[in-house]
This record gives structure tokens, sequence and C-alpha cells, in this order.
């Protein structure tokens, strides 16, 4: 079972506003990552945070997680059309299956 | 360049003709992962295998075999392909495996996908 769940499942915005999506998961983590699809396309890494930490920074990108929520959320500031694709936040749990869980993304479309 | 390579990109086939979908990693990666992508359910995953000969199930592995016999290549096989196999196909890698060494997990790298018909 999918155990990220993204928020929200659609988001329109226009160029040069920020975009802000959200994950929320149900057991203990080693790390959460975003990955981006665009349309039909393989995912791209795009950051990974620890779950020793905090805030995570990478460009336009800022990633935070609360431990104790169980949440992360995917800030993009300034967006720009190309940034036009579905993200998706994966989870590594802490112990009991080797695989990364994602969630059902969000939809974002940054119109011009 | 670092790549996941999977073949074909588009395959349209019937009911019950044996196909393989491959995949070819080029990063001297041991996890190798297939996953499953439908409209409104996400990326679930097929099988995975965390190094040579060792593989095992993931959340849908029914109808699918997989093979590591060596470290690149991790090839998805549907020996009767049935109509709710439709769908897109994505092959996966990393260097470490998730859920070891803590939190210091590498993330994944995708191929380009292979999008399934069966009729």
């Amino acid at each position: 079972s999918q155990q990220g769940e993204e928020d929200p499942q659609a988001l329109s915005i226009q160029e040069g506003e920020n975009a802000t999506m959200n994950c929320s998961y149900k057991t203990s983590i080693n790390n959460l990552q975003w990955y981006r699809q665009n349309s039909g396309r393989g995912l791209v890494h795009l950051i990974l945070i620890r779950s020793n930490e905090r805030e995570k920074h990478s460009g336009r990108l800022r990633v935070t997680l609360d431990t104790s929520k169980k949440s992360s959320s995917l800030l993009i500031t300034a967006s720009r059309a190309a940034d036009t694709a579905s993200y998706f936040c994966a989870t590594a749990p802490t112990s009991g299956t080797y695989k990364y869980i994602f969630g059902t993304g969000t939809r974002l479309k940054v119109l011009a | 360049e670092a790549q996941v390579t999977q073949n074909p990109r588009y395959l349209i086939t019937v009911t019950g003709k044996k196909l393989t979908v491959t995949c070819s990693q080029n990063m001297n990666h041991e996890y190798m992962s297939w996953y499953r992508q439908d409209p409104g359910l996400g990326l679930r995953q097929i099988y995975y295998s965390m190094n040579v000969e060792v593989t095992d199930k993931g959340d849908v592995p029914e109808g699918y075999k997989v093979s590591r016999k060596e470290k690149r290549n991790f090839p998805l096989i549907l020996e009767s392909p049935s109509p709710n196999q439709t769908s897109l196909y994505f092959c996966a890698s990393s260097y470490s495996t998730p859920g070891t060494g803590g939190s210091y997990n590498s993330p994944l790298h995708f191929g380009n996908g292979t999008r399934l018909t069966v009729t």
C-alpha cells in the first residue's frame, strides 16, 4: 500500500508564484525524497532529506521535514513554465522493507 | 553518461504472448527495482533485487517474473500477459538498498519507461 499522500492532488499557478506541495507518511523513515516526472517520462530525483534534518535547500527548491507530524513539504520558488510536472514524495522506511514507498503525486501546472 | 536504459519504449501485444522488458544500468548499482504506474494509483513496486541472484516480491508481483544474473541487467518477464497488465512500467536503480545503511540511502535513477498495452 502507498504510505505517501501528497496534497494537493493538483495545483495551478501563474509563472513567478511559489508552489507548495505537502506529503504525509505513516511509518518511521530513514529519509524522504522528492522526485519530478514530466508527462509519461521517468522520475527524476530532486532532493533527499534525512530523518535527522529539518530543512534543505537546492536552488529554487526548499524541503522541510517534520518527523513528529510525519510530514514534508516541497516549496518551489519563482516557478517557471518548465516546472510543470508531477511531483512525488518517496519514503525509505527504517525497517521491514527494502523499498521506497511513493505517494500518488501532485500535478503542478505553471501558466505562462 | 550514467543512465538506466529500458527497452522497448512502447509495446503492444496480445493476451498470452510472452514478453520481456529489458533494463540495464551502467552505474554499478546494487539495487534495482521495477514499478508500474497507473492513473490514481501512483507507483507500485513489482519486484526488486538487492544484488546478483537476490530478488524479492514487491507489492504487485502476480503475473511477473524477474531475474538478476548480472549486476547491470534486471529484465521483467510477463509469461502470459493479460489486459490488466496494461500500464506504464519503470525500472530504477540505486547504489544502496533502501532500508539499509541508516539515513544514508542514495536516490533512485529511473529509466524512461515502457508503455505496455495488452489487448
